[in-house]
């Protein structure tokens, strides 16, 4: 079945260390996303790619990093600089970054800081 | 700045009543909205969408109404069901290649 898997499901991180979430699609999808969910907040945008070896900041990308080297995989960095890290994170990817084409989501990654 | 808002973070609704749910949006280039479900600890799903060509759209017990002039949409569910519950995202986007805009969301309650 295709979809977008997302690991580790939960991740527990001391404070200065770096920790990368995996997100891979077997979709064929051009574009991929993060977004971060906090209670309250909705899902805001981290990093999206509209294409292999592109990607663009979203609205709260202080902290993070990704690369999209494949089509298939675009991984995230939350680094030691990102002040706030414990959330919910999604990975989404859609056919092309044009606006009817829907989202289809991963299943999250929920990282704790302690 | 939030171009997506959906001002009421919670709504109750009896089983087999109607659930209707509300969103307000800034941007006047917004042309295409969309709906998503999301239950607890899994990504959101899409559920129903809508061009701004349009002022409603009907998919089984799920309806969306937009009203451009006062840059309001919402979704009606029709008999509400407790497999229902859960929250409610509403998204936006405009022409060209740029991301969805997404509201803060609303946890729908459908009590048996």
């Amino acid at each position: 079945d295709g979809g977008i898997t997302q690991s580790p499901k939960y991740l527990f991180r001391k404070e200065g260390q770096n920790v990368t979430l995996s997100c891979e699609q077997n979709l064929n999808h051009d574009a991929m996303y993060w977004y971060r969910q906090d209670p309250g907040q909705g899902l805001r945008l981290i990093y999206y790619s509209q294409i292999v070896n592109d990607f663009q900041k979203g609205d709260i990308a202080e902290g993070y990093s990704v690369s999209r080297e494949k089509k298939e995989s675009f991984p995230l960095t939350v680094t030691s600089a990102q002040k706030n890290p414990t959330a919910f994170y999604l990975c989404a990817s859609s056919i092309s970054l044009w606006r009817a084409n829907v989202l289809t989501f991963g299943a999250g990654s929920r990282l704790t800081v302690l | 700045d939030q171009q997506v808002k959906q001002n009421s973070p919670s709504l109750s609704v009896q089983e087999g009543r109607i659930s209707i749910l509300n969103c307000d949006y800034t941007n006047s280039m917004f042309d295409y909205f969309l709906w998503y479900k999301k239950y607890p600890a899994e990504g959101p799903t899409f559920l129903i969408s809508i061009s701004s060509i349009k002022d409603k759209n009907e998919d089984g017990r799920f309806t969306v109404f937009l009203n451009k002039s006062a840059k309001h949409l919402s979704l009606h569910i029709v008999p509400s069901q407790p497999g229902d519950s859960a929250v409610y995202f509403c998204a936006a986007s405009a022409m060209g290649n740029t991301p969805l805009v997404f509201g803060k969301g609303t946890r729908l309650s459908v009590i048996a």
